[in-house]
Parts: C-alpha cells; structure tokens; sequence
C-alpha cells in the first residue's frame, strides 16, 4: 500500500526544474507532500484532494491525477533552500491514516 | 507559539526497560499521530487518535502501545523495548477534515541496546 515515489534522488543546479511523482495502486482519497530537511521534522507544503481542490504554499505547485491515482510535485527555479527530502503522504479514507512512500532527496548545488 | 513538543528529543536505553515518550500539542488540535523513520522507508504510522479515548492502529503498532486521556497528549508507551524499536520518532497533530495537514513535533532520537 506504500505509494512509490520517483525518482528516487535528484541533483541540481541552481535554477533548475525538477518533478517528483508519487503513485499509488489504489484509488486516492488525498495526497499530502512534506519536506524534511536534515536532522528537522517534516514540513507541510501541500494538499491535493480527490477532485481538484489543493491547499498549500504559493511557491509549490503540483497536480493529481485522478485516474493514474497519480500526483506530481514541480520544483521550478530551484533554491539552495529546496534541498531535502520530498515525501508523499496518501490518504485512501479521508480517515487521517496516512501513509509515506519512502522519499525523494533532493540535492540544489550552486 | 503553535507547536508539538515532544520529549525526550534523545534516549538511550536497554532492552525490556519501559519507556514512554510524551507529545503535546497547543492548536486544540482533533487528530494525532505517531510515526517512526527508518532509511529507505519513509515514514510509518504506528498508531493515530481522532479524538480523547479514541485510538486505532497504524501500520507498525507492534510492541507499542499509546493513550489519549487529554486533548492536548498523546504519549507513546514501549512496554519492553527491543533492539528493532531504534528509530527516529516523530508526533504529529491535525485538525483532520479534508485538509489536515500534519504538523510534525521536533522528533525523538531512540536507541535501545
């Protein structure tokens, strides 16, 4: 039930773009993106539900599909400040039991 | 200041010896949660509450146990600590509803010997 994330790891330059995608087998209630960066807890950046609506940080954006039970993180522009590792979070009941793929590191060079 | 706390942030104890580590929350919060990160495989629940006396299980509750007498707490209890419980805990609060970001205490570094 864990959703796999890909990639895996990813390098950048500074200014460069980026997409994390996140895929579950089973139909998706919502799908919650974090970023932890090292030695912190996990920060929220966004929410996707099942049927278009999203809540999250102006700077992020990223889509869900519903039907490839599919959501998408883009990453334009990256900062220094990007570096971490991305997490999915999926819901499956609207029941608050979320469950994490395994993550993406995300490394921003200069 | 809205946050979770959790407590101890390190601990290092034996095998068998009872443990618990407190949360607490200050946004009035519905929901909390225990999870526990280990390389390689994200982040696992271990157990969740919805409300006061309202507790379910995760997908990792063995060798654990969790109570929600209050709103605001949610401590995790390890009964008898065993080698394979080493891992890095975090608690997290929501409000629950469709958009129920989870905030995330500061984590608890845990080693058992």
């Amino acid at each position: 039930q864990q959703p796999v994330q890909s990639p895996q790891a990813v390098i950048l330059r500074e200014g460069e773009d980026a997409v994390i995608n996140c895929s579950s087998s089973k139909a998706l209630y919502s799908v919650h993106w974090y970023r932890q960066k090292h030695g912190e807890a996990p920060v929220f950046l966004m929410i996707l539900l099942k049927g278009g609506e999203q809540k999250g940080h102006e700077k992020i954006s990223a889509s869900f599909n519903e039907k490839k039970q599919q959501s998408s993180l883009y990453l334009t522009a990256s900062q220094l400040s990007y570096s971490g590792t991305y997490f999915c979070g999926t819901e499956y009941g609207g029941y608050n039991k979320l469950i994490f793929g395994a993550g993406t590191r995300l490394a921003v060079h200069p | 200041e809205a946050q979770v706390t959790q407590n101890p942030r390190y601990l290092i104890t034996v095998t068998g010896k009872k443990l618990t580590v407190t949360c607490s929350q200050n946004m009035n919060h519905e929901y909390m949660s225990w999870y526990r990160q280990d390389p390689g495989l994200g982040l696992r629940q271990i157990y969740y509450s919805m409300n006061v006396e309202v507790t379910d299980k995760g997908d990792v509750p063995e060798g654990y146990k969790v109570s929600r007498k209050e709103k605001r707490n949610f401590p995790l209890i390890l009964e008898s600590p065993s080698p394979n419980q080493t891992s890095l805990y975090f608690c997290a609060s929501s409000n629950g509803g469709d958009y129920n970001e989870q905030f995330f205490g500061p984590g608890t570094r845990l080693t058992v010997l």
